[in-house]
């Protein structure tokens, strides 16, 4: 299982785009990178996935480069509600049992 | 309403009276999770289950027991529990295991051990 190394927080204001970066060194072949999003006082949810180059949902936006050891999750025009830690997770989807979330990443979006 | 439910939600005791903290979907899932929360150590697996009567250790299994005799109940069981149990507990559930299934999570439950 690929460990995974996050910044422990980040601050930013509304409206700005903001980058997130995942560094995972030691992924493999068949991993896969997932990103998801956890308010205070509740559960994770997921965000974004991805194997390599880019990936757009209506929610984010997801760059991992070509030797694909690190990832970067994009949120654009971020806002007071984006405040959450989000977690980056990497795993191969035909054997990934075991979630390992780490301590993400703590953004803290200002008016 | 499809959901994650967890009881009970906030949860006082005293060192080595055993308590059970109960999970529930109503999704038909087959992977079921539990995870404790604690400030700086982030969100770190306790158990897990890939199907009725199949579990196995995630990264944080000791002084913790979990049991699946059914596909939908996932409880959490600590036998004898100490002051370093207290933390925010969360139950989790997907279609099946591996990265692409989304994990659903329940409300939380948080757990203060005196």
């Amino acid at each position: 299982l690929a460990k995974t190394t996050q910044p422990i927080s980040m601050d930013s204001y509304e409206g700005q785009e903001v980058n997130i970066t995942c560094s995972h060194n030691n992924i493999a072949t068949n991993d896969y990178i997932t990103w998801y999003q956890q308010f205070p006082s509740q559960g994770p949810r997921f965000i974004i996935q991805g194997y390599k180059t880019k990936v757009t949902n209506e929610v984010a936006s997801l760059f991992i480069p070509a030797d694909r050891k690190s990832s970067t999750l994009s949120l654009p025009r971020v806002s007071l509600s984006d405040t959450a830690v989000y977690y980056c997770l990497v795993g191969d989807p035909y054997n990934f049992n075991k979630f390992y979330f780490g301590s993400g990443t703590k953004l803290n979006v200002k008016p | 309403e499809a959901q994650v439910t967890q009881n009970p939600r906030y949860l006082i005791t005293v060192t080595g009276k055993k308590l059970t903290v109960t999970c529930s979907q109503n999704m038909n899932h087959e992977y079921m999770s539990w995870y404790r929360q604690d400030p700086g150590l982030g969100l770190r697996q306790i158990y897990y289950s890939m199907n009725v009567e199949v579990t196995d250790k995630g990264d944080v299994p000791e002084g913790y027991k979990v049991s699946r005799k059914e596909k939908r109940n996932f409880p959490l069981i600590l036998e004898s529990p100490s002051p370093n149990q207290t933390s925010l507990y969360f139950c989790a559930s997907s279609p099946g295991t591996g990265i692409f299934e989304t994990q659903y999570f329940g409300p939380g439950t948080r757990l203060l051990v005196l």
